[in-house]
């Protein structure tokens, strides 16, 4: 089962700031990794499939990078509504399907 | 739009089974891999199972193997999840979820989730 650890567990930020979240996979996933976002009480939402590729809808603002083992998700201007929990999950060896434990994004 | 509507959570208690349903619609279900990912309260995301467009591949998590069955109906729009010998470690948010690719996720459309608790 290939594992993926989420740093940091907690990112406090203004309004305004740029947003780096790593995620680190326990053995090469390719480029076969995404990103969701998960606002409280809601489902989760996916960003970034296939490590590069935004979803339909998702700002401009939201990248990913990263091939092999070390993946970053980066938000160039947080905006009040991207205050929420990212997680990122693989598809390379499955199943399982597996997810990072999440990085919560809040309000410094 | 694209929508997974969930039902059939609800409190059971150890050993005991449930069956959880998803109502799909706004896009072509018989051609959609489909899963169902879980959320224990308060912390992260497991995937459960998947199940093929045509439900000839099934996989689960090692967790739910063996006790927990998907199924679907591409007559009706529907998926399900078939829980028995449920235990206490259960308990959670059940999300079905739609396959961007077909069968190894992305998860590009969420349902908003049925509650299970399992508890004496």
């Amino acid at each position: 089962e290939i594992v993926l650890t989420q740093s940091p567990a907690t990112l406090s930020l203004s309004p305004g700031e740029r947003a780096t979240l790593s995620c680190r996979a326990s053995q090469s996933v390719k480029s076969y990794l995404a990103w969701y976002q998960q606002r409280p009480g809601q489902a989760p939402r996916l960003l970034i499939y296939d490590a590069t590729n935004r979803a339909t809808g998702i700002p401009a603002r939201f990248n990913g990078s990263g091939s092999g083992t070390d993946f970053t998700l980066s938000i160039s201007s947080l905006e009040p509504e991207d205050f929420a929990t990212y997680y990122c999950q693989q598809r390379r060896i499955w199943p399982p399907l597996t997810f990072g434990g999440g990085t919560k994004v809040e309000i410094k | 739009q694209v929508q997974l509507v969930e039902s059939g959570g609800g409190v059971v208690q150890p050993g005991g089974s449930l069956r959880l349903s998803c109502a799909a619609s706004g896009f072509i279900f018989p051609n959609s891999g489909m899963h169902w990912v879980r959320q224990t309260p308060g912390k992260g995301l497991e995937w459960v199972a998947f199940i093929r467009y045509d439900g000839d591949e099934k996989y689960y998590g090692d967790s739910v193997k063996a006790r927990f069955t998907v199924s679907r109906d591409n007559s009706n729009n529907m998926l399900y999840l078939q829980m028995n010998s449920l235990r206490p470690e259960d308990t959670a948010m059940y999300f079905c979820a739609k396959d961007l690719i077909g069968s190894s996720s992305p998860f590009d459309h969420w349902g908003q989730g049925t509650l299970v608790i399992v508890s004496s």
